[in-house]
């Protein structure tokens, strides 16, 4: 099946710093990937979609500078978080929809779990 | 706006049904889904339906009337390993998905 990996699952940060976070497809391409984020005991929110070769298209509401998205290649995107903050501690979800094939669903990766002290 | 609705939490015993409801007001519609989501994992996909009527699976099955707003979904034969999250989620015309706040499901023994 199709596989979607995250990397860090996990990270810890003192505020002020930036973090990185990947999300790889691994046995698909994919043009088109999406960011989410997902607060305890709430349910998922998109924070943007990520288009190869394009710039992100964020929703309302989500600082395009404090999130930066490059979705470099047709198997990557990343999200930075740029001057962390505790506000900013949340799960991070990203998800892949196969540029050909079962272009229906998404398939979301295990999810990156970002601390800010 | 978006408006997707679903119980907050459900209960039920280990080897019996539960149906999970879900009604949506969107303003465009490409697709209804559910997803699985255990606590600190990412959500699994369970079901898609597009047009009305019931789509089994095994032990789940989703059905949904576009007329109504309305999809639910039934899981049979409970397994305690079935105690997690259940999330509806409508995609739009632009493949985005909308979630709802998910229906925490308890399966007791």
């Amino acid at each position: 099946g199709a596989v979607v990996s995250q990397h860090p699952s996990r990270v810890i940060c003192k505020s002020g710093t930036s973090v990185k976070i990947e999300c790889r497809s691994l046995d698909f391409q994919a043009t088109t990937m999406f960011w989410y984020r997902q607060f305890p005991k709430q349910s998922l929110m998109l924070m943007a979609t990520s288009n190869e070769g394009s710039k992100a298209t964020y929703e309302q509401g989500v600082e395009k500078d404090k999130f930066l998205i490059n979705h470099a290649s047709l198997t990557l995107s990343t999200l930075t978080v740029t001057s962390a903050h505790p506000e900013d501690s949340s799960f991070y979800i990203c998800s892949a929809i196969p540029s050909e094939g079962n272009t229906d669903t998404q398939y979301f990766g295990p999810g990156t779990r970002l601390t800010v002290l | 706006g978006q408006n997707i609705d679903q119980p907050t939490e459900m209960t039920a015993t280990e080897g019996a049904i539960v149906q999970i409801n879900c009604t949506y007001q969107t303003s465009g519609f490409n697709g209804l889904f559910w997803y699985q989501q255990h606590a600190g994992e990412a959500p699994t996909f369970l079901s898609y339906n597009v047009l009305d009527g019931l789509e089994e699976k095994g032990r789940f099955s989703s059905f949904l009337s576009r007329s109504k707003g309305y999809s639910y979904l039934l899981l049979k034969e409970l397994q305690m390993k079935d105690s997690a999250s259940y999330l509806c989620a409508v995609r739009d015309t632009g493949n985005k998905l909308v979630f709802g706040a998910g229906t925490i499901l308890r399966v007791k023994s």
